[in-house]
């Protein structure tokens, strides 16, 4: 069985400042990693993801998420966030099988002006 | 090439009835898989289909059930529903190959029980 643990429910940061979004996950297999992003009553979009080689993945819009193995954790970051990225992160992980993605509840980022 | 497309957008049921939601697969995808997202969680995995064949579940009783049809859209049928099935739900659909990597989602289901 697999978890995944959002730690912060939301994270309120000022406009053009940096933010981390935390995730640790738990698993007793290798897995994937994903960041996925929803806005208010829409699905979710795929923001990147970890499937292996390099420990840092990045976005198209300025993301990035490292994965490390020895604290399992796959932490998002930004180094300077838009009023357009508030919305709700979920970080999920695939242990590879059919059993879907595993999400955490989720970090709501709150962009002040 | 058109996206993941669910219906309806909104339901409103009442307890003990039956509800069933569609999703019509982004074009090519072969594989799709169902979540319920309650309000304030994560999304969480009914099951997946692939060639109209259920291939993983997750933690749900079997009131939860689905069909997929040979151009792999597909249904969620929901019986009996109870208060706590007020949810999102999410329809994602993939190719088999890379169902573990790569997944696209629909704009989703808010299904109301009364």
């Amino acid at each position: 069985a697999q978890s995944v643990t959002q730690l912060d429910s939301q994270v309120p940061v000022f406009e053009e400042a940096p933010v981390e979004l935390r995730c640790n996950y738990s698993s007793s297999v290798s897995v994937y990693l994903f960041w996925y992003v929803q806005y208010p009553n829409q699905g979710l979009q795929l923001l990147l993801k970890y499937l292996s080689g390099s420990t840092l993945v990045e976005s198209i819009n300025g993301f990035e998420a490292e994965f490390n193995k020895s604290q399992t954790s796959f932490h998002l970051r930004k180094p300077s966030v838009h009023i357009s990225d508030t919305a709700e992160y979920f970080c999920a992980v695939s242990d590879r099988g059919a059993d879907g993605l595993t999400f955490g509840k989720g970090t709501h980022l709150i962009i002040q002006p | 090439e058109t996206g993941v497309t669910q219906s309806p957008t909104h339901l409103i049921k009442t307890r003990g009835q039956q509800v069933t939601l569609r999703c019509s697969s982004q074009s090519g995808h072969n594989t799709v898989s169902w979540y319920q997202q309650a309000l304030g969680q994560g999304p969480q995995f009914i099951f997946q289909y692939y060639r109209e064949e259920e291939n993983g579940r997750g933690n749900f009783p079997p009131r939860f059930s689905g069909l997929q049809f040979p151009n792999y859209s597909s249904e969620l049928n929901v019986n009996a529903l109870e208060l706590d099935d007020s949810a999102l739900y999410l329809c994602a659909s993939s190719l088999e190959a890379v169902v573990n990597t790569e997944a696209f989602f629909g704009q989703g289901t808010r299904l109301t029980v009364v």
